[in-house]
This record gives C-alpha cells, sequence and structure tokens, in this order.
C-alpha cells in the first residue's frame, strides 16, 4: 500500500534555530500535501495544504513565515519551522493525497518536536 | 464551516464484547465522505473505514461497521469483538466532495480502552 516516510522521528533544538521536517511518498505522486500538528491528547489541527508546485495556502491563525512549506516535487514536502521557541514543541503528522484516489489519504508516522 | 463533534471523551470495553462511538457532523452540503481513524499509542494514524455519503448502504471492515444516518448527520462506528489491539483514539473526519478542497475536518477523538 502506500506509504509516506516522515524524517525524523523526534528532534530536540535550540530555543532560536530552525528545524526541518521532511515527507516523502515512497509509491505513488504525492499532489495535495496536508500537515497537521497535534498536542497531546487533543486532535490534528490542520495548518497548510500544499500542492505540487504551488505555495502552501495556510489555515487562519498558522504564521505562514514562521512554518515554511515547500512542496517541490510529487514525492517530497517539506516543512521548516524557523526560529523555533518551546511553545512550537508539539507533533507534527504529514498527510499525502495522490490524484489517482479520490479519497485516500496516507500519514507519516509523525515527528515530536521539543524546543529547549 | 464544517464541524464535527464527538461526544465521548473516553469510552472503555470489555474484551470481546461491542462498542459504538459517536460522531455527529454539521454540514449544508448533500455529498460529502466521513471516515473514522485510529491513533494508536505509536500516534500512526490508520484509517479504520470510509463512507460516501450518497451511498445508502452503512460500509463495513470486518469488525468494523458504520451507522451512517444522512438526515441527523450521525456518522458512529461499531466494533464488534473488541481486541486489545483496538485500544486508541479514535478519530471522526468529514470532507467536502466538492470543488478542490479536499482537507479534513477532525472530530476531538474518543479514547477507547479495551479491558481484558
Amino acid at each position: 500500500g502506500a506509504v509516506v516516510s516522515q524524517h525524523p522521528s523526534w528532534v530536540i533544538c535550540k530555543s532560536g534555530t530552525s528545524v526541518k521536517i521532511e515527507c516523502r511518498s515512497l509509491d505513488f505522486q504525492a499532489t495535495t500535501m496536508f500537515w497537521y500538528r497535534q498536542f497531546p491528547k487533543q486532535s490534528l489541527m490542520l495548518m497548510a495544504t500544499s500542492n505540487e508546485g504551488s505555495k502552501a495556502t495556510y489555515e487562519q491563525g498558522v504564521e505562514k513565515d514562521k512554518f515554511l512549506i515547500n512542496h517541490a516535487s510529487l514525492t517530497l514536502s517539506t516543512l521548516t519551522v524557523t526560529s523555533a521557541h518551546p511553545e512550537d514543541s508539539s507533533f507534527y503528522i504529514c498527510s499525502a493525497r495522490s490524484g489517482a484516489d479520490n479519497y485516500g489519504y496516507t500519514f507519516g508516522s509523525g515527528t515530536r518536536l521539543t524546543v529547549v | 464551516a464544517q464541524t464535527v463533534t464527538q461526544s465521548q471523551p473516553e469510552m472503555s470495553v470489555q474484551e470481546a464484547e461491542t462498542v459504538t462511538l459517536s460522531c455527529t457532523y454539521d454540514t449544508s452540503e448533500s455529498d460529502y465522505y466521513l471516515f473514522w481513524y485510529k491513533q494508536p499509542p505509536s500516534r500512526q494514524m490508520i484509517l479504520v473505514i470510509r463512507q460516501e455519503a450518497y451511498k445508502q448502504q452503512n460500509a463495513t471492515e470486518n469488525r468494523f461497521s458504520v451507522n451512517f444516518q444522512k438526515a441527523a448527520k450521525s456518522f458512529s462506528l461499531k466494533i464488534s469483538d473488541s481486541q486489545l489491539g483496538d485500544a486508541a483514539m479514535y478519530f471522526c473526519a468529514y470532507r467536502s466532495a466538492g470543488g478542490s478542497n479536499y482537507k479534513l475536518t477532525f472530530g476531538k477523538g474518543t479514547l477507547l480502552t479495551v479491558n481484558p
């Protein structure tokens, strides 16, 4: 079945530094990638939607200059948390959609980010 | 905007018994998709079952079935013969069928505990 590889699975970084999270679709073309943030025991909160080759569409309240999303190819999307602060500590999940499947979503395994 | 409500923050069930998780949604659209996702402790999102709104027949996947009541905007998940591996957070999700908006709207989740 479809697989999305998300890396790193966990990362600890110092406050003020930037962190990049990658999501790769291994056996299909991800025309659309969704990036979510999840706090402990809470639901997934959509941060942004990106289509290959286009600028990402951010949800209300999400700082686009802080959470940089790149979707330059059909198999790779990245989320860069710039100038990270402790409040950015969270679990980040990507989800890819293939244009060939009308309602199939493949989720990455998530990245736990801790900013110290 | 569509909203998804899961009114049961936590549920528990005895192994081999049956449990039903509730989900209601609010929408003005007539065509859409509904999903149940499972998130075990590993935090990997797993699709449990999905339902197209235009289909009157309730979806089933082995021990998992839904009760889709379109008029009542209700989409409950029934887990039969519960197993220890069913213990997880369960999220109900909605997706519009029209346009190019493919994003999922998630409920807050129900934490299911399976007691041996």
